[in-house]
């Protein structure tokens, strides 16, 4: 079982959706998580980085954490063309730790 | 403030042969780490350095890939020799709080194809 499970989709949404992307993970010890976005041929930017459990909001992105089920979100609200991206997501046992990163999740936002 | 920069962006070997890719992080970034990142998955760790110390190289195929960060900031990483399956996109990452912090900046990242 992979530390990291997270469906590659691909995902494709009308302009103006509202997108939910997920993970699930194995390790109890994760206390961060962290999403990213990928632009085709370029590196991963961060979006989101929450501790523990929790919601963390901001602008149209709204990450949530429950740790009780080992799940994360990542919704993005007013979906926009430029949020079509492949969506990562990373988690860590605490600072200096090594990220575990999901395989990504491809987002196409259709205008 | 500068972003991570890594080259060169595309890199085309046989295998058998060795390449070289060079990171600079962020200034004043303590931690580096360098990634593989196969098509269709996330990325893999292969080396994380505090200062110019090995932190983590417990992924690394140490019979073909090395990694150097002389005097704490640029770094190489490099395959010698490359095989087929080291065909990936190679992506360099710094952190600034001591022990890496859980903010990591990621460079564009080095496209190998072994061919």
């Amino acid at each position: 079982q992979k530390e990291v499970e997270q469906d590659p989709g691909p995902l494709s949404v009308p302009e103006g959706a509202i997108v939910s992307l997920n993970c699930t993970y194995s390790n109890s010890a994760f206390q961060y998580f962290m999403w990213y976005r990928q632009y085709s041929r370029k590196g991963p930017e961060l979006l989101m980085y929450t501790y523990s459990s929790g919601n963390k909001e901001d602008g149209r992105f709204t990450a949530q954490v429950d740790k009780s089920s080992k799940y994360i979100s990542l919704f993005i609200r007013d979906s926009q063309p430029s949020d079509s991206a492949t969506y990562l997501c990373a988690m860590s046992e605490g600072t200096g730790n090594q990220f575990y990163f999901g395989t990504g999740t491809s987002l196409t936002v259709i205008p | 403030e500068a972003g991570v920069a890594q080259s060169p962006r595309y890199k085309i070997i046989e295998k058998r042969q060795s390449v070289a890719f060079w990171c600079n992080p962020i200034s004043g970034h303590a931690t580096l780490y360098w990634y593989q990142q196969i098509l269709g998955q996330g990325p893999k760790l292969l080396i994380q350095f505090q200062n110019n110390g090995v932190v983590d190289d417990s992924q690394l195929p140490k019979d073909r890939f090395s990694a150097e960060r002389l005097k704490g900031v640029d770094s190489t990483l490099k395959i010698q020799p490359a095989k087929l399956e080291d065909s990936a996109v190679y992506l360099c990452a710094s952190s600034s709080a001591q022990g890496g912090g859980n903010e990591q900046f990621f460079g564009p990242g080095t496209r190998l194809t072994v061919l």
